[in-house]
């Protein structure tokens, strides 16, 4: 099994409170993981990956970061949300040949 | 820049019609190419990959270099075809197989 899991899977926060997504993974060891952004309009966006535990890289300047404290969890985290922080939050782990498989994801809509 | 372009938001065609998705990629190496569709309440998941050169539920690609563009084609839509469907491109080398996605297209097929 490669399940990816992702929760909660929808989340209203008010702006200014503090986020964190948590994303497990099973079935596999020292996965490389990431999180995606899907905003309306504007496709997936890669905001981060993590290729081991605690090594986490950043691919756009924003409001948001990540952590990888174990290595089949990835956390995405914000200690003050901003109204653009909404959107559609999604995990994903990718295998030897080079395919992404994705969780459910996370709604986060932000008042 | 690496960039991936879907130009139609939405393209809406009858059972039976041919279907052309359209991806153009801006990329200065020789990337790999992905299709990726969701289907209503299912996970986002691979349809097919250039290297692969398969057709996956009737649905082909062909990566043309000269043009950079790899246009996802069917010769005659099914209703279960109707999806959100995504172009992707990784790049070579790195140590991940991180992905950059166009803004998508919504297929819908009419009955």
């Amino acid at each position: 099994s490669q399940t990816i899991h992702q929760w909660p899977a929808t989340l209203v926060q008010p702006v200014g409170s503090p986020l964190s997504l948590e994303c497990t993974v099973e079935g596999t060891s020292n996965p490389n993981l990431y999180w995606y952004r899907q905003a309306a309009g504007r496709g997936l966006q890669l905001l981060f990956y993590s290729v081991g535990i605690g090594q986490i890289s950043s691919e756009v300047p924003q409001n948001l970061s990540a952590s990888r404290p174990q290595d089949r969890q990835f956390i995405l985290s914000s200690k003050k949300l901003l109204l653009s922080d909404s959107g559609f939050y999604l995990c994903a782990r990718d295998s030897r040949g080079h395919e992404q498989f994705f969780g459910p994801g996370t709604r986060l809509t932000v008042l | 820049a690496q960039r991936v372009t879907q130009p139609e938001k939405l393209l809406s065609v009858f059972k039976g019609a041919p279907v052309e998705l359209k991806c153009n990629y801006s990329y200065s190496g020789s990337p790999e190419l992905f299709w990726y569709v969701q289907y209503s309440r299912q996970r986002l998941q691979l349809l097919l990959r250039h290297i692969s050169r398969e057709s996956i539920k009737g649905f082909t690609a062909d990566l043309n270099k000269g043009e950079t563009s790899f246009h996802l084609k069917k010769p005659f839509a099914q209703e279960e075809d109707s999806a959100m469907y995504y172009c992707a491109l990784s790049p070579y080398g790195g140590a991940t197989n991180k992905l950059i996605f166009g803004t998508g297209t919504l297929l819908a097929v009419q009955p």
